[in-house]
């Protein structure tokens, strides 16, 4: 089993529709989380944290479940700028900052 | 905005070549880390530092790359000889060891190996 696993899409949904994205992760000692955000040809670029609490910020929204060893990302009210590939990165071991990398969600705003 | 930097952004060479990449993490960031992302294998991490001490090169192939941390705002990846399958984009990312922190990417160096 990977360590990282997220459904590599790809998910193409109409601008203006609320998407969401599960990853799971396979360390249940697992300490952080967080979603990245890759645009084609570009650099991985941190998009939010994930925290234990849930957080939200602006369209986005990210939930923790460890119980289910799950993370998720929803997006409301989605825009054309939105299209990327979204990676879902753990970090499995406290006090190591070694981060895993799932393969990515892609995902494309229709028009 | 702070920003690790990477030199070259591209680079096209031969086989056999011997290929550096460079990388500025971003001041005051005491951790880089070195990855190589190609369409098949995603994002692998080849090497990281901590304090310019190297703690992980387990997913470098070792008889070709080598990476090094001359000082705090220099890191550097050098594969020699360099063939055709190393062709991919090797970015560079600094973090600060300090809880558990995200990592910042550079642009990135586009590498083809001919």
């Amino acid at each position: 089993r990977k360590e990282v696993e997220q459904d590599p899409g790809p998910f193409n949904v109409p601008e203006g529709a609320t998407v969401a994205f599960n990853c799971t992760y396979s360390n249940s000692a697992s300490q952080s989380f967080f979603w990245y955000r890759q645009d084609c040809r570009k650099e991985p670029k941190l998009l939010m944290s994930v925290y234990s609490s849930g957080n939200e910020d602006g369209r986005f929204t990210a939930q923790l479940n460890r119980a289910s060893q799950y993370i998720s990302l929803l997006i409301r009210d989605s825009k054309l700028s939105d299209s990327a590939t979204y990676l879902c990165v753990v970090n499995p071991n406290f006090g190591n900052e070694k981060l895993t990398f799932g393969t990515g969600t892609r995902l494309t705003i229709i028009p | 905005d702070a920003r690790v930097t990477q030199t070259p952004r591209h680079k096209v060479t031969e086989m056999g070549q011997e290929v550096t990449m460079r990388c500025q993490p971003i001041l005051g960031h005491n951790t880089v880390f070195w990855y190589r992302q190609t369409m098949m294998q995603g994002l692998e991490l080849l090497a990281y530092f901590r304090n310019r001490a190297p703690l992980d090169d387990s997913g470098m192939p070792k008889d070709r790359f080598s990476a090094e941390m001359p000082d705090a705002t220099l890191a550097t990846l050098k594969i020699q000889p360099s063939e055709p399958r190393d062709s991919a984009v090797y970015f560079c990312a600094s973090g600060l060891y300090a809880g558990q922190q995200p990592q910042h990417f550079g642009d990135g160096t586009r590498l083809s190996i001919l």
